[in-house]
């Protein structure tokens, strides 16, 4: 079965650590999207890419770093310098941009203690 | 710059009431429009999606959203509330961002309660 998926489901990180969030999808989509989820807020965008090797900063970008170095997968990483990083972290893909649906991971729920 | 705006963070109705999911977008050029759902601890789900080929779209679970230009809404509704219908819900807009960039940008979401 084609999909999206997240891992670890929850993660558990010290303050001042880095951690990274794995993505993978076997759809062949072209873009990949991560997203931070707090209550009330919706979904922001962290980063998102379009292509292999490219991507491009979303709306809250700083403290976080990420890579395309295949199609497949999108790893997301929370640095030490992102201030507030305990949240709920969702993962999306897009076949063919604008007018095509997007597919969600399951999602990470990382604490930093 | 595009932007949704979901009217009403938390919005509660009786079991067979009707749903109405308010929301409304801004933007430059048309929009595509997407109403997803979400369970607790859970990724989102789409309802349905609108990209011009019909204002009016019917989705998945009884659910549908017209589309008025007019009004830059897109609201969501079903005629009659099941409790399984109590979920997270969020309207989501795509557009060009320059080049081959689209960006998926998402309202703050509406958390629906059906009371038995």
């Amino acid at each position: 079965d084609g999909g999206i998926t997240q891992s670890p489901k929850y993660l558990f990180r010290k303050e001042g650590q880095n951690v990274t969030l794995s993505c993978e999808q076997n759809l062949n989509h072209d873009a990949m999207y991560w997203y931070r989820q707090d209550p009330g807020q919706g979904l922001r965008l962290i980063y998102y890419s379009q292509i292999v090797n490219d991507f491009q900063k979303g709306d809250i970008a700083e403290g976080y770093s990420v890579s395309r170095e295949k199609k497949e997968s999108f790893p997301l990483t929370v640095t030490s310098a992102q201030k507030n990083p305990t949240a709920f972290y969702l993962c999306a893909s897009i076949g063919k941009v604008s007018n095509t649906e997007a597919f969600f991971g399951q999602g990470t729920r990382l604490t930093v203690v | 710059a595009q932007s949704v705006t979901q009217l009403g963070s938390h919005v509660s109705v009786s079991e067979g009431a009707l749903v109405l999911l308010r929301c409304n977008y801004s933007s430059s050029v048309p929009p595509y429009l997407f109403w997803y759902v979400q369970y607790p601890n859970q990724g989102l789900q789409l309802l349905l999606k609108y990209t011009s080929a019909a204002t009016l779209v019917k989705g998945i679970n009884g659910f549908e959203a017209e589309f008025k230009k007019s009004e830059t809404s897109f609201h969501l509704t079903k005629p009659s509330a099941h409790m399984s219908d109590a979920a997270e819900y969020f309207c989501a807009v795509t557009q060009n961002s320059g080049g081959s960039n689209y960006k998926l940008t998402f309202g703050k979401g509406t958390l629906l309660t059906v009371n038995p």
